[in-house]
């Protein structure tokens, strides 16, 4: 198993403030995905980074992988309520078993 | 839209009885995943199939998970027996073939055991 740690683990923030969330390992991966996941829901997918270095900005949302494609942030531009939920990173392994590992998980609040 | 379906939603049990979960990818999707989930952490991968072959059940419990996707097709988890700390969302997702694309995941099923 390789582990992919989240911080911070809990966040709660006024809606228009900005947040950064990092998912730190030290294991290499293939590629990095963001998924969101809200109460009772599975997880769905944000995006997908596969290039160290690489940065995509999806609406007030940008991602980066690491360099050294063992890390990766989020960050969000001026927060809403709607954003609420639990955030994953997850990374694929270089094995080509095409396996999935899940971060430990940041669960943000964003307080209207 | 395509979906990942998975059945039962919610499972109370007693400890030492047996379980079953059961799940139907979207078609096609050849790589099927079961994944614990602890309220609030992130999901454990358990077991992953590549069409009816497992590639990965090394953090299965085999003392008493078991699983199957005998057709390639859906699959279905079995816990026996159950014990408290088993009580944890089971969530089933697939993928198409290639390792970068997106999972898709069921809504899961609850797993509460007393």
């Amino acid at each position: 198993t390789q582990l992919l740690e989240q911080s911070p683990q809990f966040l709660s923030i006024q809606e228009g403030e900005n947040l950064t969330v990092y998912c730190n390992s030290s294991s290499v991966f293939s590629s990095l995905q963001w998924y969101r996941q809200e109460p009772g829901e599975g997880p769905v997918l944000l995006v997908t980074v596969v290039t160290g270095g690489e940065v995509k900005k999806l609406k007030r949302l940008t991602f980066q992988f690491g360099d050294a494609r063992k890390d990766s942030s989020l960050h969000i531009t001026a927060a809403q309520p709607g954003d609420t939920g639990l955030y994953l990173c997850a990374g694929g392994d270089q094995t080509g078993a095409n396996n999935l590992f899940f971060g430990t998980g940041t669960r943000l609040t964003v307080i209207p | 839209e395509a979906e990942v379906a998975q059945s039962p939603r919610y499972k109370i049990t007693e400890k030492s009885q047996a379980v079953a979960f059961w799940c139907d990818p979207i078609s096609g999707h050849a790589t099927l995943y079961w994944y614990r989930q602890i309220l609030g952490q992130g999901p454990e991968l358990l077991v992953q199939f590549q069409d009816e072959s497992v590639v990965d059940d090394s953090q299965l419990p085999k003392d008493r998970f078991s699983a199957e996707r005998l057709k390639g097709v859906d699959s279905t988890l079995k816990i026996q027996p159950a014990e408290l700390g088993d009580s944890a969302m089971y969530l089933c997702a697939s993928r198409d073939r290639g390792n970068t694309g997106e999972l898709f995941f069921g809504e899961g099923s609850r797993l509460t055991v007393l």
